[in-house]
């Protein structure tokens, strides 16, 4: 029973180039959140997300970052020209119920921005 | 959604019972209390969660307070792999999201 998947596990972006991070979630799996942790620091929500669905964006920066979760495939994260201080480790979740269900998260993908 | 707060760091003996406690006096009703943790720089970990009734599950224990204002993770037998971030949170029924503190750094030593 694989957990969840995330790819690439490292990524380098030189400055104003595009970031797509991805993720699968567990089997029967339809809810998807993305945190992430900038170095030395604690994780930080992003965006909560169903099938075809933006719950809760919260945590998303205004500009430059976006998120889906079509009804076939992968969750993306997508950080359009990124900047030095987007370096940092993403983590992607995933729960089978959503709210109040435990969430079980993929090994991140650690993006360097060069 | 609740403030918790947890000591930054605690050491334990290897096969000692490491207790992790955990204070969240804002609580409300809805509240559940969930515990993951972090080893190194992996993703974090689910180990528990609770409302109001005491859990227990393979890798923990979870002790909440009558008034649900604090909790306790008890880990019965401490291992080196057990050495990590420990993270108390609580999470409203209605967000889903999961906000961490800094939480307690528990080095379990030889």
């Amino acid at each position: 029973n694989a957990g969840v998947m995330q790819n690439p596990r490292h990524l380098v972006r030189r400055r104003g180039q595009e970031a797509r991070l991805r993720c699968s979630p567990m089997k029967g799996h339809s809810h998807v959140y993305w945190y992430r942790q900038l170095p030395e620091e604690g994780l930080k929500f992003m965006v909560y997300l169903q099938k075809e669905n933006i719950i809760d964006e919260s945590g998303m920066p205004k500009e430059r970052f976006s998120a889906e979760f079509p009804k076939e495939g992968p969750s993306i994260l997508r950080i359009q020209q990124v900047v030095r201080g987007d370096s940092a480790a993403y983590f992607c979740a995933s729960s089978s119920k959503g709210q109040n269900y435990e969430q079980y998260f993929g090994p991140g993908t650690r993006l360097t921005v060069t | 959604d609740a403030k918790t707060t947890q000591p930054p760091s605690m050491d334990c003996a290897e096969g000692r019972a490491a207790n992790l406690p955990c204070n969240h006096s804002t609580i409300s009703g809805n509240e559940y209390v969930y515990w993951y943790r972090q080893i190194h720089s992996q993703g974090p970990q689910y180990i528990i969660h609770g409302l109001k009734n005491n859990e227990t599950n393979e890798m923990a224990s979870l002790i909440i307070t009558e008034n649900r204002k604090s909790s306790t993770l008890i880990l019965p037998h401490a291992t080196l792999r057990d050495t990590a971030v420990y993270y108390c949170i609580s999470i409203s029924s209605n967000t889903g999201k999961l906000i961490f503190g800094q939480g307690t750094t528990l080095q379990v030593k030889p």
